[in-house]
């Protein structure tokens, strides 16, 4: 299996621009999450669908973030406009159960 | 709503030697415990998970941990550490739902 594949790796940027963050989550998996990793918040949950639903979107930072999952196999975040503080590193996850596998991480550098 | 603790930021061990993280956790009832590894660059990856049973969870890479509901902990453990451990651990927690709330994370740095 080739785990949970995100694109892209690293992203650079500059504010105000539109930016598309995509996650292939593992076949089978019923759950999808993606998270924010900073250094001054550490991981932060944004949005949790169940089933390509969004059941918990109160992790969004604000309406600038918006996310979608059309079908079980993809899902994307998205960020329009983007802003320096917005600069992080973006992980998906997917699951069947308790248990999460993590993607690789998008690297997001907004100037 | 469930949280864990992690009080160590930064931990420095040689190579051969035990090493030790802590994790704290509140919440109500017995929650779903985790401990996962993140390299440099890398996702995280998932060391253990308690659910019930047995309080000593046996996990990859020689890791265990061990819950305490005493003393509301669940601390990862390995007995001699190799230098490819050097990353940051996270213990994690979460109720029936799924929601996974994380501790802020220790460094381990492994010195030879």
């Amino acid at each position: 299996d080739a785990g949970v594949i995100q694109s892209p790796r690293h992203e650079v940027t500059e504010m105000g621009q539109e930016v598309t963050l995509r996650c292939k989550p593992i076949s089978g998996h019923n759950s999808l999450f993606w998270y924010r990793q900073t250094m001054m918040r550490g991981l932060e949950l944004l949005i949790y669908f169940n089933n390509n639903v969004p059941i918990d979107d109160s992790g969004m930072p604000e309406d600038r973030f918006s996310a979608k999952m059309p079908n079980a196999s993809f899902s994307t975040l998205k960020i329009q406009p983007s802003e320096p503080r917005d600069s992080a590193v973006y992980f998906c996850a997917s699951s069947v159960g308790s248990q999460q596998f993590f993607g690789p991480g998008t690297r997001l550098t907004v100037l | 709503a469930q949280s864990v603790t992690q009080p160590d930021i930064h931990i420095t061990v040689s190579e051969g030697a035990s090493l030790e993280l802590r994790c704290n956790y509140s919440y109500g009832a017995t929650p779903y415990l985790f401990w996962y590894v993140q390299s440099p660059g890398q996702g995280l990856q998932l060391l253990l998970k308690y659910f019930s049973g047995d309080t000593l969870v046996q996990g990859i890479k020689g890791f265990e941990a061990e819950f305490k509901r005493s003393q509301s902990s669940f601390n990862l453990r390995k007995p001699s550490v190799h230098w490819s451990d050097a990353a940051e651990y996270f213990c994690a927690t979460s109720s029936n739902d799924y929601k996974l709330s994380f501790g802020a994370g220790t460094t381990v740095t492994v010195r030879a």
